[in-house]
């Protein structure tokens, strides 16, 4: 079955760094676009970025382009996220979902990872 | 953007009962851009509809999806145990752009 597993979270200064990573099992991973998502009691449920098969394309919400940078070995079967300029509101859960086929919704879903940025 | 509520905030019901959930959007969106997740503490979201009214794959058939234009709805026949969580619509806008609604959460009564 679809396996997801986010690491990397933790605490963080504003400014700072973190790299999140999410190693993907039980499905073709080079075969399918990748998502970012997060969730803060602030803001609920955000979209945040996604990566096309081979990673050619990549997309992010307006919030966090040019601060957060998707990419992916499909190598490794993992995705990451790169955090950088990391703001108080960007603290949240940190989740990775699989994208379907085709369509406009989330398949499966990892655990997901916490993100604390705190002075 | 488009932007979805859903109501009620809380739904307070016993084991058994019916549970309907609704969404709506400020936006005429297709149907096949709806979607309806279920969330419990500690996991991940968990899709159970996509396309408004298609069952992902393993959810049980209590669980069933409708609507089209602004107006969506969730039901939930015969709730059982496991079913007391949070349940989140969410639309594609294309671009890509997603968006969620702020959730109902069902409680036991």
């Amino acid at each position: 079955q679809v396996h997801l597993e986010e690491s990397g979270g933790g605490v963080v200064r504003p400014g700072g760094s973190l790299r999140l990573s999410c190693p993907a099992s039980g499905f073709v991973f080079g075969s399918f676009g990748m998502h970012w998502l997060r969730q803060s009691p602030g803001k609920g449920l955000e979209w945040l970025s996604f990566i096309n098969y081979d990673g050619s394309k990549t997309y992010y919400r307006d919030s966090v382009r040019g601060r957060f940078t998707i990419s992916r070995d499909n190598a490794k079967n993992t995705l990451y996220l790169q955090l950088s300029s990391l703001r108080i509101d960007d603290t949240a859960m940190y989740y990775c979902a699989k994208a379907p086929n085709a369509g406009g919704y989330f398949h499966f879903w990892g655990q997901g990872t916490l993100v604390t940025v705190s002075s | 953007e488009i932007v979805l509520t859903q109501s009620p905030g809380t739904l307070s019901l016993s084991p058994g009962e019916r549970a309907t959930l609704s969404c709506r959007a400020s936006q005429t969106i297709n149907s096949i851009h709806l979607a309806w997740y279920q969330k419990k503490p500690g996991q991940g979201p968990r899709l159970l509809i996509y396309a408004a009214s298609s069952r992902a794959t393993g959810i049980p058939d209590r669980f069933s999806g409708s609507g089209s234009g602004t107006d969506f709805t969730l039901t939930i026949n015969r709730l059982e145990p496991e079913d007391f969580a949070i349940y989140y619509c969410q639309q594609y806008g294309g671009s890509p752009s997603f968006t969620f609604g702020p959730g109902t959460k069902i409680d036991i009564k």
